[in-house]
């Protein structure tokens, strides 16, 4: 199957700051979707974003698909940012499969 | 608010017990599934339905049994759990099964078994 690797897997920023995110995956894909897990557990839904770039807000998201990568950008960090960030990828009929995710926390 | 439901929210059970949960998407979408996501693991697929029919199980014991009565609804029962079982569990639906189709979560129930 997919490898999904994710970096870092920690990350700590003073609120304000910019940060970014990194997924790699070892084949080509037809979805590749990132996701922020709140300390409630809810995976809430950020991008699909299997090419291309797409903005929303203070997020943005650019996946390569040739080089097998995507970044997720957060620009002026709030502290309800923190929280895990998970990348998933998948192709074809098979499941999605997850990276193991960076651990964002914004300090005031 | 992602257009799916979970209930309960937090469940905490002994291994003898039996219980259910319970999803529901508002979405119109044709598939649904079931992840498991443990401490320090990566998600795990459980189950996937498409129209209604299973069309993955992903090596589950079967003291996990799951149950579709239609496109918009998705139960997972529990009996004689391990306390191992404990985890998170996440219901998700897209609007077909195939990898094109972006997956939208619920916000989980959290199972503690004693």
């Amino acid at each position: 199957g997919i490898q999904v690797e994710q970096s870092p897997p920690d990350l700590i920023l003073q609120e304000g700051a910019n940060s970014t995110l990194r997924c790699n995956f070892s084949d080509s894909v037809n979805n590749l979707q990132w996701f922020h897990q709140n300390p409630w557990g809810q995976l809430i839904n950020l991008f699909y974003i299997p090419s291309g770039t797409k903005q929303n807000g203070r997020l943005s998201a650019t996946t390569v698909a040739t080089e097998r990568y995507s970044l997720l950008y957060i620009s002026s960090s709030q502290t309800t940012d923190s929280g895990v960030y998970f990348c998933a990828v998948a192709r074809g009929n098979e499941k999605l499969t997850f990276g193991t995710g960076t651990r964002l926390t914004i300090i005031p | 608010e992602t257009g799916v439901t979970q209930t309960p929210r937090h469940l905490v059970m002994g291994m003898t017990n039996k219980k259910s949960l319970k999803c529901e998407q508002h979405l119109g979408h044709n598939a649904m599934y079931w992840y498991k996501q443990s401490a320090k693991k990566p998600l795990e697929l459980m189950f996937v339905y498409s129209l209604e029919e299973r069309v993955e199980n992903n090596s589950v014991p079967s003291r996990f049994s799951p149950e579709c009565p239609n496109s918009s609804h998705l139960f997972l029962h529990l009996h004689t759990l391990q306390p191992e079982d404990s985890a998170l569990y996440l219901c998700a639906s897209s609007r077909f099964r195939d990898s094109y189709n972006e997956q939208f979560f619920g916000p989980g129930t959290r199972l503690t078994v004693l």
